[in-house]
């Protein structure tokens, strides 16, 4: 099973809003992954999840903030975020066995968010 | 560093035709390489990877890529394309090791034309 889940598939909200993106697996993986993909364009990363350490940040506005409440779930809150902030979040996990060696990571089929 | 380039954002063929996808990569280690899937609205999907094992890799839906060192090429091929694999094609290469991220290309959507 190579399963990663997300919710909501669809979400509007205005700038004013407080709103959180969910994502699950449960293949025992142990990096998992938020990505931002606007249209027509390749997926961006915007943070990374090791052990549930947050291991990398790409710089991202802190109107996202990420969570790994455990080794199966990845949130990310959402708070005054901007019309531009539109796009499809991805998750992704891979089993990231810590020793620095490249996995494959898979992907769940994303977060459609428009803010108004 | 490393980096991913997809020839052609558009690729149209007709039904039953071959399909080739075009991927060259930059790497001063040897690199581990994927192709993904994305159909409208959804997320990727694996549909090959290179690890260093066989340079010729089978994947799903009939795809199969070619790792060819000399050229730094990982091109993706289907010898008979199928209307439903109009979608978005994506090739990445992963960062060496301890970093974790994927370098994408571009994307390259194909259109298949009854």
């Amino acid at each position: 099973d190579t399963e990663v889940t997300q919710t909501p598939k669809h979400l509007v909200m205005g700038m004013t809003n407080k709103k959180s993106l969910k994502c699950e697996q449960h293949m025992g993986h142990r990096a998992m992954y938020w990505y931002k993909q606007k249209a027509k364009k390749p997926p961006e990363l915007m943070f990374v999840y090791s052990y549930e350490k947050l291991s990398i940040n790409e710089s991202v506005p802190s109107r996202f903030s990420p969570e790994c409440p455990n080794s199966s779930l990845l949130n990310l809150h959402l708070h005054a975020l901007q019309p531009e902030d539109s796009a499809l979040y991805l998750c992704a996990s891979s089993q990231d066995l810590g020793a620095g060696r490249r996995e494959t990571q898979y992907f769940g089929p994303g977060t459609r968010l428009l803010v108004l | 560093a490393q980096s991913v380039t997809q020839l052609g954002s558009h690729v149209s063929v007709s039904e039953g035709a071959l399909v080739l996808l075009r991927c060259n990569y930059s790497s001063s280690v040897p690199p581990y390489l994927f192709w993904y899937v994305q159909y409208p609205n959804q997320g990727l999907q694996l549909l090959l990877k290179y690890t260093s094992a066989a340079t010729l890799v089978k994947g799903i839906n009939g795809f199969e890529a070619e790792f060819k060192k000399s050229e730094t090429s990982f091109h993706l091929t289907k010898p008979s394309a199928h209307m439903s694999d109009a979608a978005e094609y994506f090739c990445a290469v992963s960062e060496k090791s301890g970093t974790y991220k994927y370098i994408f290309g571009t994307g390259t959507r194909l259109k298949v034309l009854a």
